[in-house]
Parts: C-alpha cells; sequence; structure tokens
C-alpha cells in the first residue's frame, strides 16, 4: 500500500516558464510533508517542507501548496530553469515519535528545455 | 545543509562477501537513518537510530545490521551478500525533535553491486 504517491513519472517544461509537481497522500496522520530533489548518483538534496498547519510555503522560486482535504500538495517552481532538472520526491511523515521517518514517493523526473 | 560523509560510493563485491557501508556526520545529530532506494523507486526506511546505543529497524525488512556506538558514526554491515542486496544505500541524519526533526539531510549514498 503505497501511502505517498507521485503519479506523473516525468514532466517536461520550458526555460522559465512554471513546473508543477504533484503529489498525493492516503495517510491522514501525515502532518509534516517535504520535496527532495536528487541527480543521479546523488543523494537527496532538501528544498522545501510544509507543516499541516499551514497550507502554503515559500522560499525564492519554490513554494509548496498543501490542501489537507483533498490530501494532495504540490511544488511549484517559477521560473524554471535547466539546473532545475532533476528527480523531485514528495515525503511525509506523522510527526510525534515518527519524526524524521519519511515516506517517500516514487519520484517525477523534472526536464526543463532552455 | 548537513555534512554527512559516505565511503565507500561504489562497491562491486562477490556474493556470500561481507560489506560494510560507512557513514558520518559532522553535526552532532542524534537521529541517523538509512535509506534504500532501487534505481527509478522510492526511498524506504530499513533502519534507524535515536542516539547512541539505540537502533530500530525500518519500514522495509532488511538482512542489512546497523550500530551506533558514537553519536557521530552509523555503519551499515551486509554479513553475506547476495545480487537482491543491489541498491543504493542512503544514510541520513536530522535534529532531535520538533519540526526540524522532521527534516532529514543525506549523504551521498553508496552504490552496492553483488555479483
Amino acid at each position: 500500500d503505497q501511502q505517498v504517491k507521485q503519479n506523473s513519472p516525468s514532466l517536461s517544461v520550458q526555460e522559465g516558464r512554471i513546473s508543477i509537481l504533484n503529489c498525493d497522500y492516503t495517510n491522514s496522520m501525515f502532518d509534516y510533508f517535504l520535496w527532495y530533489k536528487k541527480y543521479p548518483a546523488e543523494g537527496p538534496t532538501f528544498l522545501i517542507s510544509i507543516s499541516s498547519i499551514k497550507d502554503k510555503n515559500e522560499d525564492g522560486r519554490f513554494t509548496v501548496f498543501l490542501n489537507k482535504s483533498a490530501k494532495h500538495l504540490s511544488l511549484h517552481i517559477v521560473p524554471s530553469q535547466p539546473g532545475d532538472s532533476a528527480v523531485y520526491f514528495c515525503a511525509a511523515s506523522a510527526g510525534g515519535t515518527s519524526y524524521g521517518k519519511l515516506t517517500f514517493g516514487q519520484g517525477t523526473i523534472l526536464t526543463v528545455h532552455p | 545543509e548537513a555534512d554527512i560523509y559516505q565511503t565507500p560510493r561504489y562497491l562491486v563485491i562477490g556474493t556470500g562477501k561481507k560489506i560494510t557501508l560507512e557513514c558520518s556526520q559532522t553535526m552532532g545529530h542524534d537521529k541517523m537513518y538509512w535509506y534504500q532506494q532501487d534505481p527509478g523507486m522510492e526511498l524506504h526506511l530499513i533502519h534507524y537510530s535515536y542516539g547512541v546505543n539505540s537502533t530500530e529497524k525500518g519500514d522495509l525488512s532488511s538482512e542489512s545490521t546497523v550500530s551506533r556506538i558514537r553519536t557521530e558514526h552509523f555503519p551499515l554491515t551486509l554479513e553475506s551478500a547476495r545480487p537482491s542486496h543491489t541498491s543504493q544505500y542512503l544514510c541520513a541524519s536530522s535534529e532531535s525533535g520538533g519540526p526540524g526533526g522532521n527534516t532529514i539531510y543525506f549523504g551521498e549514498g553508496s552504490w552496492l553491486t553483488v555479483v
């Protein structure tokens, strides 16, 4: 049972446009959500996170939106740059003693064309 | 950013060999983790530690074992490697508590191939 799902295996956008990556979850106990970026042969790099008490968090070109009723979150990258091309993972945790124990989605490959 | 170091980065070994993947962090984080990722798949937690002499198995069953004798060091050992153990192993760490404890920082990973 996959509790965190990224239904789009890949996304291709033009440089300068917006990239929107989506993530759905099923576990109502999840209360903290994160996005990681991963280049081939490297470890994931933390991008941005959001607590369930918020519905939006912004950091530079990256904004994460959380819709708790729909159990859906999205990552917006504006403007997209070729260096953003990587695999993006959505992750969630249930808080409490589960802090740091993350459940990951399968990832979305983002390609930004010059 | 946390400074987490993993060695070796790449390893090819024969079936039945014993291997240890090393992981060290310099941030003084109490919590450390091992995740496993097969190509194109999600990351799965296989081991975690909340401090010295504390180790627990994660959500994905693994034949590997871990130890935590020092805060900064969290090695993973496979006593007898098999081809099914071929994967990327990612070490991570985080702060002790609160929302900051949810943000884990990864090392660059160890790619293990068992032939």
